[in-house]
Order: structure tokens, then C-alpha cells, then sequence
């Protein structure tokens, strides 16, 4: 079983604070995945990126695909209240069956 | 989001009692999955169906069995009910969109409580 190690696992910040976090696995994925889930309810989907390398934006959110495929990132510019959540990642190695792989989370607080 | 049910949403029941959780989906997806959450081990796959009486087990299946007799529906059994079955359990089905570009649409989830 393919392992997602999120890091940081809490963080909180300031309002207009800029922050990243990191998805690292030892494996190699066809396509990753990066949701929002917030109290009460099921993760949300926000980007999925298949190409090593890729960059993708969503608003003031930032996604990237590491060049081997075993990592990624979510940077988030000039964070807002309404960012608060837990973030997930998760992978899909090749010949999965579809079956994601989910990283343990990090949850971000943003306060005013 | 539209398309995805589960019931009950919450549920509190005793050790070694069976327990049936419902997944229903409107949109004619064929895959479905099942996962729990808990604090420290983040989403984890209980078993998954790629169509009717198609399902494979994933990562944490001991104790759970599950039943797809229909598109629409994905049943969760936990067979004796145990309090480390105590969880969030969450339904989700898989959006094709494109070659390898696909996402989870989830359930608002089930609250189980084994005492």
C-alpha cells in the first residue's frame, strides 16, 4: 500500500498570511488528487493533475505535480477565512482500479 | 452534493450487533467505495464495487462485508459490530473525466458509534 505523508498536519495562520503544504510518497502516481473537507462533511475535489510537472490554478490556490510524479504541492496566496479545512491529498498508482490513496490531512485554520 | 446518499447519518448501536449502511447514487456511476475516517489515519478504503456483484476489498476490510445487487445502491455490513468500527464512514463515487482525469464525489457520511 502506497504511503501519503502530508505535512505540516496542523497549521494556523493570519488572514492575507501566504502558506504551502506537501504531499511526499516513495511511489509513483497516475494522477493526483487534492480535496477540502470541512466540519460535518464529505471531501470536496479542488484539482486533479495527471502530467509530472503540471501547474495548476484555482483562484488564489496553486496546485503542482512533482516532475516524478511522487509528490505535490497547494500553495494558497493571501489565505482567507473561508480556506479553513482539512486538505487532503490522494494518489492513484497505475493499475489500481481507480482505488485513491489518501494522505492523512492538514488541517488549516485562518483567522481574522 | 447531488447524487450521492448516504443513510442513516448518524447511528448508535452495541458491540456485536450487525449494522447496514446505505449508499444510494442517482448518476448511473460505476464505481463506488467505501471508506472510514478517523483521527491520525485520514481516509482509509473498506472495500469498493466496479459494478452490480462486482466489489474487491481494500486496505482495512476485516470485518465489513458488502453487497451491490443494484447500480444504485452500495450496501456496508459490519457483520459484529466492534467499538474500533466506531467511526466516520463515507461513500464516494468516481467521475470519469477524461483519460486518468477522474474525481471522488462523497456522501456527507455516516457517524457510528459502537458502545
Amino acid at each position: 500500500t502506497q504511503l501519503l505523508e502530508q505535512s505540516p498536519q496542523f497549521l494556523s495562520i493570519q488572514e492575507g498570511e501566504n502558506l504551502t503544504v506537501y504531499c511526499n510518497s516513495s511511489s509513483v502516481f497516475s494522477s493526483l488528487q487534492w480535496y477540502r473537507q470541512e466540519p460535518g462533511e464529505g471531501p470536496v475535489l479542488l484539482v486533479t493533475v495527471v502530467t509530472g510537472g503540471e501547474v495548476k490554478k484555482l483562484k488564489r490556490l496553486t496546485f503542482q505535480f512533482g516532475d516524478a510524479r511522487k509528490d505535490s504541492s497547494l500553495h494558497i496566496t493571501a489565505a482567507q477565512p473561508g480556506d479553513t479545512g482539512l486538505y487532503l491529498c490522494a494518489g492513484a498508482e497505475a493499475g489500481t482500479a481507480s482505488k485513491l490513496t489518501f494522505g492523512t490531512g492538514t488541517r488549516l485554520q485562518v483567522t481574522l | 452534493d447531488a447524487g450521492i446518499t448516504q443513510s442513516p447519518r448518524h447511528k448508535v448501536t452495541e458491540t456485536g450487533t450487525p449494522v447496514t449502511l446505505r449508499c444510494h447514487q442517482t448518476e448511473n456511476h460505476r464505481y463506488m467505495y467505501w471508506y472510514r475516517q478517523d483521527p491520525g489515519h485520514g481516509l482509509r478504503l473498506i472495500h469498493y464495487s466496479y459494478g452490480v456483484k462486482d466489489t474487491d476489498k481494500g486496505e482495512v476490510s476485516d470485518g465489513y462485508s458488502v453487497s451491490r445487487s443494484k447500480t444504485e445502491d452500495f450496501l456496508l455490513t459490519l457483520e459484529s459490530a466492534t467499538s474500533s468500527q466506531t467511526s466516520v464512514y463515507f461513500c464516494a463515487i468516481k467521475r470519469a473525466g477524461g483519460y486518468n482525469v477522474y474525481g471522488y464525489t462523497f456522501g456527507s457520511g455516516t457517524r457510528l458509534t459502537v458502545v
